[in-house]
C-alpha cells in the first residue's frame, strides 16, 4: 500500500523568504505526483502535475522535482507573501490501479 | 483552468435524515469522479469512484448503503448520505479529470462540503 508522507507538518516563515516543502512516497509504481493547495475549509487547488518520466515543473514562483527512484519530491516557492499561506498537500497516483494517495499536508504560515 | 462546482458548501442536517451533495464539471466533461472525505488535519481518504452511467466503486469499508453515489450524466455526481449520523460529520470532497485527458491526467477538486449532523 502506498504510504505518502509529508514533513514538516507545519511551517512558519517570515515574508519573503524561500519555502521548501518534502514530500515522500514509499512505493515508486507512479503515473504522477500532484501538489495541491488548500486554504482552511475549502477544497483543493490543483498546483503542478509531475507525470513520472518528468524531473521538474515550474509555473511562476513554484518549482516542483521529482525523484521517483527514491521516492521524493519538493515544492519550492520562491520569495514567499502572506497570500502563500495555506496547507500544501501532495498526492501520487499509483499505476497499478491508478488511485491517488495523499500526504496530511503542510500547514505554511508566511508572517508580514 | 478546470471548473469544479460542489454544492452546498455547508449543510446541517437532524440525525437520520439524509443529506444530498452534488458535483459538477463546468467546463468539461468526467466519466469517472471521485468522493473524499477529509477529518481536520488530516489527509483525503478516498470513499468511492463515481462511474457515469454505471455503479459506483467503493474503498474497504465505506458503507454503499449509507453513501448512495449516481453518477447520471458526464456533468454531475451525487453523494447522497443516508440516514445520517453525528459520526458523519466531516467534510466531503468531490474531484474530477477530464475525459480527454485519460485515467492519469489532472484530477481538479470542488470547493467542499462541510456536513453537520446534530
Amino acid at each position: 500500500k502506498q504510504e505518502v508522507t509529508q514533513i514538516p507538518a507545519a511551517l512558519s516563515v517570515p515574508e519573503g523568504e524561500n519555502l521548501v516543502l518534502n514530500c515522500s512516497f514509499t512505493d515508486s509504481a507512479i503515473y504522477n505526483l500532484q501538489w495541491f493547495r488548500q486554504d482552511p475549509g475549502k477544497g483543493l487547488t490543483s498546483l503542478l502535475l509531475i507525470q513520472s518520466s518528468q524531473r521538474e515543473q515550474t509555473s511562476g514562483r513554484l518549482n516542483a522535482s521529482l525523484d521517483k527512484s527514491s521516492g521524493r519530491s519538493t515544492l519550492y516557492i520562491a520569495a514567499s507573501q502572506p497570500g502563500d499561506s495555506a496547507t500544501y498537500l501532495c498526492a501520487v497516483q499509483s499505476s497499478n490501479d491508478y488511485k491517488l494517495s495523499f500526504g496530511a499536508g503542510t500547514t505554511v504560515t508566511v508572517r508580514a | 483552468g478546470a471548473v469544479v462546482s460542489q454544492h452546498p458548501s455547508r449543510v446541517i442536517c437532524k440525525s437520520g435524515t439524509s443529506v444530498k451533495i452534488e458535483c459538477r464539471s463546468l467546463d468539461f466533461q468526467a466519466t469517472t469522479m471521485f468522493w473524499y472525505r477529509q477529518f481536520p488535519k488530516q489527509s483525503l481518504m478516498l470513499m468511492a469512484t463515481s462511474n457515469e452511467g454505471s455503479k459506483a466503486t467503493y474503498e474497504q469499508g465505506v458503507e454503499k448503503d449509507k453513501f448512495l453515489i449516481n453518477h447520471a450524466s458526464l456533468t454531475l455526481s451525487t453523494l447522497t448520505v443516508t440516514s445520517a449520523h453525528p459520526e458523519d460529520s466531516s467534510f466531503y470532497i468531490c474531484s474530477a479529470r477530464d475525459r480527454l485527458a485519460g485515467a492519469t491526467g489532472e484530477l481538479f477538486f470542488g470547493e467542499g462540503s462541510r456536513l453537520t449532523v446534530l
